[in-house]
């Protein structure tokens, strides 16, 4: 979507190292989420935010942490990966109004191997 | 804590025929609940939304969704499949500001 980027959009790391993804939006939006999508699962939230500074764990945060010092960024770090973290994460990002849905990102494909 | 349930995880079908994509929730208030298609090797998109109403949504391309409340559900339809339908379609519920849950996926395969 053209209000929000995901970087970068394919990563194959070692099993031990930390990675972190990014997400970069123009929409000026407070909410921000990270997903993990796996077969069998689903969407799974791993960590949102709700403003600077502001963040709060999803259903699936063990192993991750994240980041927000600007509006428009939101960091998510895999502080020593491995291979249960293989996955495909996205992005979302929502306003005031939630119950208009969120806007994804296009998804990172993190394999650790 | 609510939670969405989509009994199908693959659908096969023929162009041009009719398909229903089945979608239940629990929860004990009112909610708010979403359609969302994602296309091969791409994010998801919104494609339709009930929040208030009418209990029958439409999309632009097609698609509907009824709100049933007696049964807790909100099916996805299509009178007349295409080939480009196919992709992976996810239900989602969320309860005032609550965040979204979303449903497992049902993968529409959509055959000539």
């Amino acid at each position: 979507d053209a209000g929000i980027t995901q970087s970068p959009r394919h990563k194959v790391t070692e099993t031990g190292t930390p990675v972190t993804l990014r997400c970069h939006q123009t929409e000026n939006h407070r909410y921000m989420y990270w997903y993990r999508q796996d077969p069998g699962h689903g969407l799974r939230l791993i960590h949102y935010s709700y403003g600077v500074k502001d963040t709060d764990k999803g259903e699936v945060s063990d192993g991750y942490s994240v980041s927000r010092s600007k509006t428009e960024d939101f960091l998510l770090t895999l502080e020593s990966a491995t291979s249960s973290q293989t996955s495909v994460y996205f992005c979302a990002i929502s306003d005031e109004r939630r119950s208009y849905g969120y806007t994804f990102g296009s998804g990172t494909r993190l394999t650790v191997v | 804590a609510q939670s969405v349930t989509q009994l199908d995880s693959q659908v096969p079908v023929f162009e041009e025929a009719p398909v229903e994509l089945r979608c239940n929730y629990s929860s004990s208030v009112s909610v708010y609940l979403f359609w969302y298609v994602q296309y091969p090797n791409q994010g998801l998109q919104l494609l339709l939304k009930y929040l208030s109403g009418s209990t029958l949504v439409e999309s632009i391309n097609g698609f509907e969704a009824e709100f049933n409340k007696s049964q807790t559900s909100f099916h996805l339809r299509k009178p007349s499949v295409h080939i480009s339908d196919t992709a992976e379609y996810f239900c989602a519920v969320s309860r005032g500001f609550q965040k979204l849950v979303f449903g497992t996926g049902t993968r529409l395969l959509v055959s000539p």
